[in-house]
C-alpha cells in the first residue's frame, strides 16, 4: 500500500492553456474523489467516481473541467482554457466501499496549480 | 443543505494544555461527521469520525470528539497538546443519504507554544 499519489505536484501555466492532472488511488479502492482547495479554505468537492462511473459532480464545476477514470483505476482531471481563478490545490482521495457511507478517505498530497 | 462552521481560524495553546477546536454543523438529516488534520505540503489525514454508533468518538494521536445533537456540535479535544499537533484541522460533514459529497469547514490552524 503506497498511498494515493498525484502527478504533477506543482504546475505553472499561462492563462488559456489546458492542464491535466493524474491521481493514482490505493490499488483496491473503488471510490475516488476530486477536491479543490484554495488558500484559507477547506477542500471543496468537485466530483466522485465509483469504479469507472462518475456518479456525482459539483454544480460549481464549470464546463471547462472534466474528469475521467477509465477502467476504474487512475483518474485524470483536465482543466481547459485555464483562468487565474483556477489557481488552487487539487486534491484526490480514494476509499473502499463496504464500510457503509462513512468510509475513510485517503488523500493524496495534491497538485498545486498556478495560472499566470 | 448541509454545512459546517469552524469557530476560530487560528488557535494557540501552550504545550501540555487542553486543545479545543470547535465545529458546528447544519444538516436536515443525521449526518456523518469527520475531523481531518493537514500538515504543511501534505494531504489530509482522518483523525476520527462519527457514524451514530457512539456520541463520544476516540481518534488517533489522543484526539476525541463528542457529538451533541442538541447543540449541533462536534468539537475536537485533546487533553494535553504536543508540539507535533501543530497543523490545520478540518471538520467535515456528509449526508447519510442522497449524496456522496463531503462538505468541509474552512479549517482551524493550531499553534502549539513551547
Amino acid at each position: 500500500d503506497t498511498g494515493v499519489s498525484q502527478d504533477p505536484r506543482h504546475k505553472i501555466t499561462k492563462r488559456g492553456q489546458n492542464v491535466t492532472f493524474r491521481c493514482d488511488p490505493i490499488s483496491e479502492h473503488n471510490r475516488l474523489y476530486w477536491y479543490r482547495q484554495t488558500l484559507g479554505q477547506g477542500p471543496e468537492f468537485l466530483t466522485y467516481f465509483q469504479n469507472e462511473a462518475q456518479l456525482e459532480k459539483s454544480r460549481l464545476l464549470s464546463d471547462r473541467f472534466s474528469a475521467e477514470r477509465p477502467k476504474g483505476s487512475f483518474s485524470t482531471l483536465e482543466i481547459q482554457r485555464t483562468e487565474q481563478g483556477d489557481s488552487a490545490m487539487y486534491l484526490c482521495a480514494s476509499s473502499l466501499n463496504g464500510a457503509g457511507e462513512a468510509e475513510t478517505q485517503y488523500f493524496g498530497p495534491g497538485t498545486r496549480l498556478l495560472v499566470l | 443543505a448541509q454545512s459546517v462552521t469552524q469557530l476560530g481560524s487560528h488557535v494557540s495553546v501552550s504545550e501540555g494544555a487542553l486543545v479545543l477546536l470547535r465545529c458546528n454543523y447544519s444538516s436536515s438529516v443525521p449526518p456523518y461527521l469527520f475531523w481531518y488534520v493537514q500538515y504543511p505540503n501534505q494531504g489530509l489525514q482522518l483523525l476520527l469520525k462519527y457514524t451514530s454508533a457512539a456520541t463520544l468518538v476516540k481518534g488517533i494521536n489522543g484526539f476525541e470528539a463528542e457529538f451533541k445533537k442538541s447543540e449541533t456540535s462536534f468539537h475536537l479535544t485533546k487533553p494535553s497538546a504536543h508540539m507535533s499537533d501543530a497543523a490545520e484541522y478540518f471538520c467535515a460533514v456528509k449526508s447519510t443519504s442522497g449524496t456522496y459529497k463531503y462538505i468541509f469547514g474552512t479549517g482551524t490552524r493550531l499553534k502549539v507554544l513551547a
